[in-house]
């Protein structure tokens, strides 16, 4: 079964720095999709980001970009700039492309500093 | 603007009701799923359906049923509630594993 790991389950950042999340996980497959979303505080759960696997380049979306290292199974979240928007509970998510299922890490709670 | 709707934000329910949490996609995704939130527990999937009538046992199944007459709603059954099913409830539905999940706003079940 596959399994996502988050390492840090709170992590804090001063406004204006950069921030990086961790998370590793564990797939025999080939092929799959890893996710990152964000749940604010009492909101709706997004989608931030998205890797494929057979794709070298990693995935950026305006502050946020992925480190994804497929050999180690790592795929890290990191948030340039930080703003006290981005203050919530991120979660890493795994994807095989034969299943539309997902698992999920346990979380990371980030405080944004002011 | 996509949505999934989740009929309840907070719910209070008493052991051995039968509950019925109702979700909603306008995306025409064939794929909706029932998750669990509880902390320190991340997110913990109950079940999923892939197509009308057609469900999937996830990883915590037990204690809970789903129906999906609709494409576009997959409702999650808490048979005899118990207070160990007191969490927080999400729903999502997806085009294909590759897009990512959207999800709804979650239902807070508080089973007394």
């Amino acid at each position: 079964a596959q399994t996502v790991t988050q390492s840090q389950p709170e992590m804090s950042v001063q406004e204006a720095e950069t921030v990086t999340l961790s998370c590793t996980y564990d797939t025999s497959e080939s092929d799959y999709y890893l996710f990152w979303y964000k749940q604010p505080p009492s909101r709706q759960m997004i989608l931030v980001i998205r890797q494929e696997a057979y794709k070298q380049q990693n995935a950026t979306e305006n502050r946020f970009s992925v480190n994804f290292q497929k050999a180690a199974k790592s795929f890290s979240l990191k948030i340039s700039d930080s703003q006290l928007g981005d203050a919530a509970m991120y979660f890493c998510a795994y994807c095989t492309t034969n299943a539309g299922k997902s698992t999920f890490g346990d979380g990371t709670t980030l405080t944004v500093k002011p | 603007d996509v949505k999934v709707t989740q009929s309840s934000r907070y719910l209070v329910k008493r052991t051995g009701e039968k509950v019925f949490l109702e979700c909603v996609q306008d995306m025409d995704h064939e794929n909706m799923f029932w998750y669990r939130q509880d902390p320190g527990l991340g997110l913990r999937l109950i079940y999923f359906s892939y197509d009308v009538k057609m469900k999937e046992k996830g990883d915590i199944p037990e204690g809970y049923s789903v129906s999906r007459e609709k494409k576009e709603r997959f409702s999650l059954i808490l048979e005899s509630a118990s207070t160990n099913q007191t969490s927080m409830y999400l729903c999502a539905s997806s085009l294909q594993g590759a897009n990512g999940y959207t999800f709804g706003s979650g239902t807070r079940l508080t089973v007394v």
